[in-house]
């Protein structure tokens, strides 16, 4: 494969489910991101890795944990979560945090919590 | 913080004819400004960047000019296709470390 990949595509959770959103790069980068896109609202950057390092938490809730094992694996896990956190979860890479770099996206998993 | 403003919000156009997208920015340290196209289901995919020591960029049917001085920047999209149909979003970033993201623009070519 290429590119993104994001899995699994879609998930539905109840409140007090335990679940990890899985995303895998190809393109041989170095940093790794986690965007939340509500509806009708700017992407909002939750959390960065840079050479498997968290440089950036953006006042994300505990109840999202990122992983980042290597330089091309990043997962978010999710726990006792809130129906506000329904959204689409888009994972994305870029060569480089420190430059000017493309970031590439995945497809995303979209999100439901009942 | 970077604050970025786009409009419209949706648009509808007749094939055929052009599309314009305009982002303003709060950050006058901002240099990097790439355009991004989300279709139904997918990701958003980069279609076109600028950077701040340029005024205008093109590739093929899309353009983007950057006015440094007021701090904003268009997207144009000339001759539009219905596979044109779809949100973009604009964003900026003044050390590449993050990007901030417009609102988005729901583009429609009406066949």
């Amino acid at each position: 494969e290429t590119g993104v990949t994001q899995t699994p595509r879609h998930l539905v959770m109840g409140m007090t489910n335990k679940k990890s959103l899985k995303c895998e790069q190809h393109l041989g980068h170095n940093a790794m991101y986690w965007y939340k896109q509500s509806a009708k609202k700017p992407l909002e950057l939750m959390f960065v890795y840079s050479l498997e390092e968290r440089v950036e938490n953006n006042s994300v809730p505990s109840r999202f944990s990122p992983e980042c094992p290597n330089s091309s694996h990043l997962f978010l896990h999710l726990h006792t979560l809130q129906p506000e956190d329904s959204a689409l979860y888009l994972c994305a890479s870029s060569q480089d945090y420190n430059r000017e770099e493309t970031q590439y996206f995945g497809p995303g998993t979209r999100l439901l919590v009942l | 913080g970077e604050n970025v403003e786009q409009h419209p919000s949706t648009l509808s156009v007749q094939e055929g004819d052009s599309a314009v997208i305009k982002c303003t920015y709060s950050d006058s340290a901002s240099n990097y400004f790439p355009w991004y196209k989300q279709e139904l289901g997918k990701g958003p995919q980069l279609i076109i960047d600028i950077r701040s020591n340029v005024g205008e960029k093109k590739d093929q049917r899309i353009a983007v000019t950057l006015n440094k001085t007021a701090k904003h920047f268009s997207l144009h999209i000339t001759e539009t296709q219905p596979e044109d149909s779809a949100v973009y979003f604009c964003a900026a970033s003044r050390s590449a470390r993050q990007l901030t993201f417009g609102s988005g623009t729901q583009l429609t070519v009406l066949p």
